[in-house]
């Protein structure tokens, strides 16, 4: 079974909107990742998020773990082109084995 | 059904020993990849493969090397074992070479060398 569950799963953005993507654990999170992949490369570490409520930026890039939804949105003020590709979010759920969401794909037209 | 397998999913060997990890996915994608996991969670792309074609080729001691027989298997060497290389090495695929369509990532190899 899926344990997390990014949505959506493709965005298309005209660029200077705003954008959240959700990512959902089916069970209790001990920590969230955010990873971004621009196109060819490999995944880059984008911040990390460990207690309840807790938000972390970078540049324009905001993410926040809600434990009690056991939820973590990210979201991007005044989308560039540059805030293209794939953004994942990884945990561990159970405390062991690690999960990645299966990604949400960010196109922005310029 | 198991859409990217890897095996084993534990490996615990000594120093010097040479190993291998396999994966295996069975969903037609064209682009798979290996990547390697530290103790803070961090993820690092080690070597990515498109229809058995090395594109992606990140900085890894040569001691590591990928073999892709077909392009629904990627498998992982590493000769001579360290004490460093002890991680979880996650293997993934995707669809296409631009990992559009997202990725699918296999449960993951917890290695550790002693």
């Amino acid at each position: 079974s899926q344990e997390l569950e990014q949505s959506p799963q493709s965005l298309i953005v005209q660029e200077g909107k705003n954008l959240t993507i959700n990512c959902t654990s089916s069970k209790t999170l001990y920590g969230l990742y955010w990873y971004k992949q621009k196109y060819g490369e490999g995944l880059i570490f984008l911040m990390m998020l460990q207690k309840g409520g807790e938000e972390k930026s970078h540049e324009k890039i905001t993410a926040k773990l809600d434990e009690k939804k056991q939820q973590s949105s990210l979201h991007i003020t005044a989308s560039q082109p540059s805030h293209a590709g794939i953004y994942l979010c990884g945990a561990a759920p159970t405390g062991n084995q690690f999960y990645f969401g299966t990604g949400t794909s960010l196109t922005v037209i310029p | 059904d198991t859409a990217v397998s890897q095996t084993p999913k534990y490996l615990v060997t000594q120093m010097g020993n040479d190993k291998s990890i396999k994966c295996e996915q069975n969903l037609g994608h064209d682009t798979m990849y290996w990547y390697k996991q530290d103790s803070k969670k961090f993820l690092k792309i080690m070597f990515s493969y498109n229809n058995k074609e090395l594109i992606i080729n990140e900085t890894v001691p040569n001691r590591f090397s990928p073999k892709s027989p077909d392009k629904a298997h990627l498998n992982l060497h590493i000769n001579s074992l360290e004490l460093g290389d002890s991680a979880v090495y996650f293997c993934a695929s995707s669809r296409v070479r631009t990992g559009i369509y997202g990725y699918t990532f296999g449960s993951g190899t917890r290695l550790t060398v002693v």
